[in-house]
C-alpha cells in the first residue's frame, strides 16, 4: 500500500515566522514530489514540485527532498496569515503508467497575526 | 489561458441515481486525472486518461467509471449512488506523465 503521511496539525505559527511542514512516504519508487495547497471550500493549487534530492526554492518557499530518508519537505518564510491553509504533499510514481498522485491528509497551518 | 473546467460545480442526487461529471483540461493537456475528497479519507485517486485511454485506476468499486474524448475532455460517471459518494470530486489535468497536475474547481456532489 503506497502512503504518503503528513502530520495533521494544526500547526500554528505567528506572523513573520518560519513554517515547516513535513511530509514522508512509503513507495521507493517515487520520483516526483508535490506541495499543495488547500483553501476551505477550494480546490488545491499546486505551490511547488521537487524531482532532485536537496532544496528548490521558489520565493519564500523551499522544498526539501532527501530519497534515502524518503522524507520531503516544505519550509514558508515570512509566513503571512494569507498562507494558512491545509498543505497537501503528494508523490508520483512515474513509473510504467503509474502517472498518478498519492497525496497525504494534509497539514492545517495557521498563522497568526 | 483557461484553467481546468468542471460543471456541474454543485449536484444535489437521491440515493439509488447515477451522475456524470464533466472536466475540460487546460488547452494542450492530454492527461486528466480524477480525485474524490471527503474529510475523512482526504483525496483518493480514481482513475487517469491519457489520449482516450484509462492508463492507471484507483480502488474504487465498479459503480465509478470515466472515459476521455479525443479532444481530452474527460467524464465521470457515478452509478447506484450511496450516501458515502457524497464528495468533492476534483479533475486534474497534466501535459503529460510525470508532469505538474493543475486542478479545477471541483465539483460538490450531494447524495441525499
Amino acid at each position: 500500500q503506497k502512503e504518503v503521511e503528513q502530520n495533521s496539525g494544526p500547526l500554528s505559527v505567528p506572523e513573520g515566522a518560519i513554517a515547516s511542514l513535513n511530509c514522508t512516504y512509503s513507495d521507493r519508487g517515487s520520483q516526483s514530489f508535490f506541495w499543495y495547497r488547500q483553501y476551505s471550500g477550494k480546490s488545491p493549487e499546486l505551490i511547488m514540485f521537487i524531482y532532485s534530492n536537496g532544496d528548490k526554492e521558489d520565493g519564500r518557499f523551499t522544498a526539501q527532498l532527501n530519497k534515502a530518508s524518503q522524507y520531503v519537505s516544505l519550509l514558508i518564510r515570512d509566513s503571512q496569515p494569507s498562507d494558512s491553509a491545509t498543505y497537501l504533499c503528494a508523490a508520483q510514481s512515474g513509473r510504467g503508467s503509474q502517472g498518478n498522485l498519492i497525496f497525504g491528509k494534509g497539514t492545517k497551518l495557521s498563522v497568526k497575526p | 489561458k483557461a484553467g481546468v473546467t468542471q460543471t456541474p460545480r454543485y449536484l444535489i442526487k437521491t440515493r439509488g441515481q447515477q451522475v456524470t461529471l464533466s472536466c475540460s483540461p487546460i488547452s494542450g493537456h492530454r492527461s486528466v486525472s480524477w480525485y474524490q475528497q471527503t474529510p475523512g479519507q482526504g483525496l483518493q485517486f480514481l482513475f487517469e486518461y491519457f489520449s482516450e485511454t484509462q492508463r492507471n485506476k484507483g480502488n474504487f468499486p465498479g459503480r465509478f467509471s470515466g472515459r476521455q474524448f479525443s479532444n481530452s475532455r474527460s467524464e465521470m460517471n457515478v452509478s447506484t449512488l450511496e450516501l458515502g459518494d457524497s464528495a468533492l470530486y476534483l479533475c486534474a489535468s497534466s501535459y503529460g506523465r510525470n508532469t505538474e497536475a493543475f486542478f479545477g474547481q471541483g465539483t460538490r456532489l450531494t447524495v441525499v
